[in-house]
């Protein structure tokens, strides 16, 4: 285990509900990401957190709601989704501090999202 | 920004043989190179990174390779075994408080017996 962990592994919903997917580091890290995981695409980048500020947008529809209360834990609340959005959510983290700063990302399992 | 591009996005080996996976990008500021492992059910694993002040790196049977120049650097597997297969991800970022990778689209590789 890399110490990044996530919930719900899976979730299915309609394009009318609110759910929210959790992500926890336990690796001390103050940098967090949520990616975007498509069939035959490169991960997109969603957002980048650095300690609890959002520091990167990428151009992500409003119906992803991101929020960062502390540097363990990232939430992305969605809403309205659409089928397209269905792909698997990676959350990752990063040490970006003192002699910890390092560009290597730590990524948890992921949760595959289905919107049907 | 940065663009990078990988191949092939599938590879089938003979255990014991050896796996090449080869990627480019394109902003020649990009300094650090990693690779990471995607085994079905799981997030991205980093199995092995590079710098650009070094050519090559080696752990046990895996290498990669780098070559700024051309800018384009390379996995290298060998020996390989049933449990390598798995999709590998190549990505380029610039180290900074702000590191953002940028991946490639993808390789599965398939060891078979």
């Amino acid at each position: 285990e890399t110490g990044v962990t996530q919930t719900p592994r899976h979730l299915v919903m309609g394009m009318t509900n609110k759910k929210s997917l959790k992500c926890e580091q336990h690796l001390g890290h103050n940098a967090m990401y949520w990616y975007k995981q498509s069939a035959k695409k490169p991960l997109e980048l969603m957002f980048v957190y650095n300690f609890k500020e959002q520091t990167e947008n990428n151009s992500v529809p409003s119906r992803f709601s991101p929020e960062c209360p502390n540097s363990s834990h990232l939430f992305l609340h969605l809403h309205t989704l659409q089928p397209e959005d269905s792909a698997l959510y990676l959350c990752a983290s990063r040490p970006d501090r003192g002699a910890s700063v390092t560009d290597t990302q730590y990524f948890g399992p992921g949760t595959r999202l289905t919107v049907l | 920004g940065e663009n990078v591009e990988q191949h092939p996005s599938t590879l089938s080996v003979q255990e014991g043989d050896s796996a090449v996976i080869k990627c480019t990008y394109s902003d020649s500021a990009s300094n650090y190179f990693p690779w990471y492992k995607q085994e079905l059910g799981k997030g991205p694993q980093l199995i092995i990174d590079i710098r650009s002040n070094v050519g090559e790196k080696k752990d046990q049977r895996i290498a990669v390779t780098l070559n700024k120049t051309a800018k384009h650097f390379s996995l290298h597997i060998t020996e390989t075994q049933p449990e390598d297969s798995a999709v590998y991800f190549c990505a380029a970022s610039f180290t900074g408080t702000a590191s953002k990778l940028t991946f490639g689209t993808g390789t599965r590789l398939q060891v078979t017996l």
